[in-house]
């Protein structure tokens, strides 16, 4: 079974920053693209950052541009999120999620398959 | 960057059908995902490729993508279908993901 386990979040002063990280469990995890996703309270999802199966291609959301960078490391198959000058509006639940890609066909398309359970970042 | 606009709740009586649609410029030419995500939890694929179901999503769960709309289509309601759903396309100028603004299932 895929499993994601989020860690990291916190509480954090404005201006600060946090590590995430996105343990991957269950499945080859050098063979897919990764995402974070994040919700604040009472709001619905936002896609914040995509990261290419190598990790040699990533793409930010607007809104965190410049200040957020994500990450992998194969050999842990771990998934980072670095947050840097955080900001009220950050704070979030925030999810890993596996994009889908078929091994046997190489079929890929840009929809998350697997969620991990969240970890939550609150900027205070 | 392209939006994608949700009604914010649909309400619908127990074994009836809910339609909740998702709408975005000419959103036929793309592939329309939807997720299903209960109070507290993480969100669930429960349509991909405007149309397919994962394994274990009930027949009940339908999608459709024509033109400037999307819909997702739950028939026989049941009380535990209650959740918020969000579409979701990839937009190919930008790379990004799109998530819609989110629609309440109400039961």
């Amino acid at each position: 079974e895929v499993q994601l386990l989020e860690s990291g979040g916190g509480l954090v002063q404005p201006g600060g920053s946090l590590r995430l990280s996105c343990a991957a469990s269950g499945l080859t995890f050098s063979s897919y693209a990764m995402n974070w996703v994040r919700q604040a309270p009472g709001k619905g999802l936002e896609w914040v950052s995509s990261i290419s199966d190598s990790g040699g291609i990533r793409y930010y959301a607007d809104s965190v541009k410049g200040r957020f960078t994500i990450s992998r490391d194969n050999s842990k198959n771990t998934l980072y999120l670095q947050m840097n000058s955080l900001r009220a509006e950050d704070s979030a639940v925030y999810y890993c999620a596996k994009e889908f890609y078929d091994l046997l066909t190489g079929y890929h398309n840009y929809f998350m398959d697997v969620w991990g359970k969240g970890t939550t970042v609150t900027v205070s | 960057s392209y939006v994608l606009t949700q009604p914010p709740s649909v309400s619908v009586a127990p074994g009836k059908t809910a339609r909740i649609t998702c709408g975005g410029s000419n959103i036929g030419v793309k592939s329309v995902h939807w997720y299903q995500q209960r109070p507290g939890q993480a969100p669930v694929l429960v349509i991909y490729d405007d149309s397919d179901r994962p394994s274990g999503i009930p027949e009940r769960f339908s999608g459709s993508n024509s033109g400037n709309t999307a819909t997702l289509t739950i028939s026989r309601v049941e009380a535990g279908d209650e959740a918020d759903f969000y579409c979701q396309v990839w937009d190919s100028t930008s790379d990004h993901r799109i998530f819609g603004g989110g629609t309440k299932l109400i039961v």
